[in-house]
This record gives structure tokens, C-alpha cells and sequence, in this order.
């Protein structure tokens, strides 16, 4: 992988599903792995900044997980909520920062 | 009070036209960036200014040019706009450069729009 691929590129759940989506990264010349939560027509809000790898990270009901060796890292929300509609972005930073597309999250209420 | 502020939010323009898009940090950080999203949603960086100096300056087109007064502010000026530099454009800023573990904080986005 050359660079930052995330998916899938859009998820729709109901009320309280839980759902997790990926980042996946070069494993090379591994520095952070950044995830951003990024509303429409906002600035991208950052949730968690990981560093070494089996790296877990929490914030209410959203964590995330770090595989370093294997380049990739999960998202995952418990009990999704309509406000947690956004789409999820990760940044991979070596030399570079280079950002996925994201995943776009629709929570149906 | 916003963090990173950047004005203005919408800008339509016609081709040729030179523009200025300008954006400030309240947050005390050393280094501030500018991101432009591609058309296929990617963020891109353009720059990235750390104490006055540029750091990274990627293959961007030289109508582009970035202006730091201090450092709390990093504009971006666009000379001759062309069709294609249409894109929302993100203002950000870190404590440390990019190379290091910091949380990188955005603007709300500038769309520009030419026409």
C-alpha cells in the first residue's frame, strides 16, 4: 500500500448499532496514525493520535486500534447516535502526512 | 473562540483574477499549514510555515504563495486563478512541524470557486 486507503467509503446504521470501519497505511517509515472526525461545512476535529503499534485508544463510545506491523488501524463506535453522522478521516504521517478520503457515517435515527 | 480561523468562508471569482485567503491562530503554535481537498476528497498539503521559515513546499503551482506577517497568521495568495485551482482550501496549525506526534488543528475550509 503506497497510500492511506480507508473503507468503506460511506456506512449507514441505525440508532444503536455498533459499527467500525479501517485505515489502512504503508507499513514502512511508520511515524503516527492520526483519525479525524469531520462534520459537513466544520473543521476537522481530532479524536486520537496513536504512535506505537497495539495502541488503543478511547473517547466515550469511540476507540480505535493500531497495527503497525501490518499497517492498518480500526475505528470502532459502540451504540452509534445520529450526531456521530460525519465522516471519519485518517492520516498516516512518515515524512509526509498523507490523509485518506474517509469514511462518510450515516446514523439513521 | 475558533482555534484556526480562516476568511473568507466562500469566494467566487473570475479566471485571471488574483485572490487572498487569510488565516489566523489563536493557539500559540509554531507551525502553520495550508491544505487544499482534491476532487476526489483527498487533503493535500500545499505549505507549511515554522517561524517565519518555509518547510514544505510541495509541487504546487508558483501562482500560489503563501505570507506569514507572524506567527499567527499564514495567507495564501492566489495569482491568474484558473478553473482548476476551483477546491476547498484548509487552513492548520501544530505545535511542533508535521514530522512530529501532534494533533493537527484545521480551519473550517475556504471554498473558492472560479469561474
Amino acid at each position: 500500500i503506497l497510500n492511506v486507503e480507508q473503507s468503506p467509503q460511506s456506512l449507514h446504521v441505525q440508532e444503536g448499532d455498533s459499527t467500525n470501519f479501517t485505515c489502512s497505511f504503508p507499513s514502512s517509515n511508520f511515524y503516527a496514525l492520526h483519525w479525524y472526525r469531520w462534520e459537513t461545512a466544520k473543521s476537522p476535529e481530532a479524536l486520537f493520535v496513536m504512535t506505537l503499534n497495539g495502541d488503543e485508544k478511547k473517547k466515550g463510545r469511540i476507540s480505535a486500534t493500531l497495527n503497525t506491523k501490518e499497517g492498518y488501524s480500526y475505528l470502532y463506535i459502540k451504540g452509534s447516535q445520529p450526531e456521530d453522522s460525519a465522516t471519519y478521516l485518517c492520516a498516516f504521517r512518515d515524512n509526509d502526512m498523507r490523509f485518506g478520503a474517509g469514511t462518510r457515517l450515516t446514523v439513521k435515527p | 473562540d475558533t482555534a484556526v480561523s480562516q476568511t473568507p468562508k466562500y469566494l467566487v471569482t473570475q479566471m485571471g483574477n488574483d485572490k487572498s485567503i487569510k488565516c489566523e491562530q489563536n493557539l500559540g503554535h509554531d507551525t502553520m499549514y495550508w491544505y487544499k481537498q482534491d476532487s476526489k476528497k483527498f487533503l493535500k498539503i500545499m505549505f507549511s510555515y515554522n517561524n517565519k521559515e518555509l518547510i514544505i513546499n510541495e509541487t504546487v503551482p508558483n501562482r500560489f504563495s503563501p505570507k506569514s506577517p507572524d506567527k499567527a497568521h499564514l495567507n495564501l495568495h492566489i495569482n491568474s486563478l484558473e478553473l482548476g485551482d476551483s477546491a476547498v482550501y484548509f487552513c492548520a496549525s501544530s505545535q511542533d512541524g508535521q514530522n512530529s506526534g501532534n494533533t493537527i488543528y484545521f480551519g473550517e475550509g475556504s471554498w473558492l470557486t472560479v469561474v
